[in-house]
Formats: structure tokens, sequence, C-alpha cells
């Protein structure tokens, strides 16, 4: 089931970097970092990936720690259309087809 | 990536009865899952749907009432049955691609009301 520990909610203004933190401590060598946002009344929509080093995409950035116990997903710039629940999930293992969710961070981008 | 749709996108049910949702994806995928979000929560895996065989539940979700079809690649439906007002949610289709580590895709949901 979920392993990650999120914060319940962060702010953001509009225009700075949104910094979202993710524990995994109990993550494992071959489960890999997953993170995914959902808008409300939509599916949850992807994000971005990576097992250890960091990973860049059109969206997000993912900093994982050496260690690989924790996470940051970073919205450059941040718009009002990023408020959203973000979900921090790992992904692998014995389970490694499933994706559970935690709880996630409720991000609210303020103008 | 795939596209995912969902139908009915939402219903008002009377208690006592069933529903079927379907989940139709535009590409062949290895994985289907069915996941239920309660208002306010987050989502809850209820079981990943196997092609030919028979669902996988988790813990707390029984096929008699989740009941899972997957008769081919690209579709799958679940079926809500003996509905009380607890089971209304959004229920949501996924799907992946390929095998190993790739992102699951989402459907929009289908808001069920059981009234």
């Amino acid at each position: 089931d979920a392993k990650t520990t999120q914060p319940p909610s962060m702010d953001c203004a509009e225009g700075r970097a949104a910094n979202l933190p993710c524990n995994h401590s109990t993550i494992s060598g071959n489960e890999y970092v997953y993170w995914y946002r959902q808008i409300h009344s939509q599916g949850p929509q992807y994000i971005i990936h990576g097992l250890k080093n960091n990973e860049t995409n059109e969206m997000a950035s993912l900093i994982i720690t050496e260690d690989r116990k924790s996470s940051t997903l970073i919205l450059p710039h941040a718009t009002l259309r990023d408020t959203a629940v973000y979900y921090c999930i790992v992904r692998g293992g014995y389970n490694f087809n499933k994706f559970y969710f935690g709880s996630g961070t409720k991000l609210n981008v303020k103008p | 990536s795939a596209v995912i749709s969902q139908k009915p996108s939402r219903d008002i049910c009377q208690r006592g009865t069933s529903l079927t949702i379907q989940c139709q994806v535009d590409s062949q995928v290895t994985m289907m899952f069915w996941y239920r979000q309660q208002p306010g929560q987050s989502l809850t895996l209820i079981a990943t749907a196997n092609q030919g065989s028979e669902a996988t539940y988790e813990s707390g979700f029984v096929i008699d009432k989740f009941p899972i079809s997957r008769p081919n690649l690209t579709f799958s439906t679940l079926t809500v049955s003996n509905m009380s007002p607890e089971d209304s949610s959004i229920y949501l289709c996924s799907a992946a691609t390929g095998t190993g580590m790739t992102e699951a895709f989402f459907g929009q949901g289908t808001r069920l009301t059981v009234v």
C-alpha cells in the first residue's frame, strides 16, 4: 500500500517555483518514484517518474536524494492552473504493476 | 500515451440496483485497474482487471460486490452491485502500456450517486 508521506497542503505564489516534498524512507532498490496530480473533478494526470537520477520534462523536475529516502517535485513557474492535489507514489517490488495513492498534497497557487 | 474513455460520466441510481461502468482505451494495454475515490478522499485501488481471467481484488473488495470483466486488451467493465448510499463515489479506470516501469493513464471517472 501507500508508502509515502506528504504535507497535506502548501501555498505558492503565481510565477514562483513550487517545491513539493515527499518522504519515502522505506523505498527499496527496485522501486520507482512517480508523481501524479489531480485537478478538481478530473482523473489523475501523470507528471514524472524516476529511479535514482534527477529527471526533468516539460512539466516538472524530480529531485531524488542520494539515499532515495525522499524526493521533491519542482514546478518551475507555477500558474493558477497548477492548483491541484499532487500525489507521490512508490511503485515497484512485489506489486510492481500497481499504483497505490496516498493522501497527497493540495497545492494552492495564489495570484 | 493512452486515451481512456469511461461511460457513463455520471449517474444517479436507486439503492439495491446495479450499475455497470465501461472503460475503453484507444490502444492495446497490458494492465487495467479500477479505483474508487470517495468524496474528499484519495484514490483506493479496487482491483486489477486481467484479460481472460478473474480480476485480482485488493483487500476489502470482493467479486460479488464489484464484478469486473476484461474481454480484450482495450476494454473493461466494473459493476457496482446491490448499491447502497455508501457506494456513492467516483470510480476511475486506469491503464498502463507495456511492461516494466511505465506510467499509468486515467479516465475522467464516473460519478455515482446512490439514493
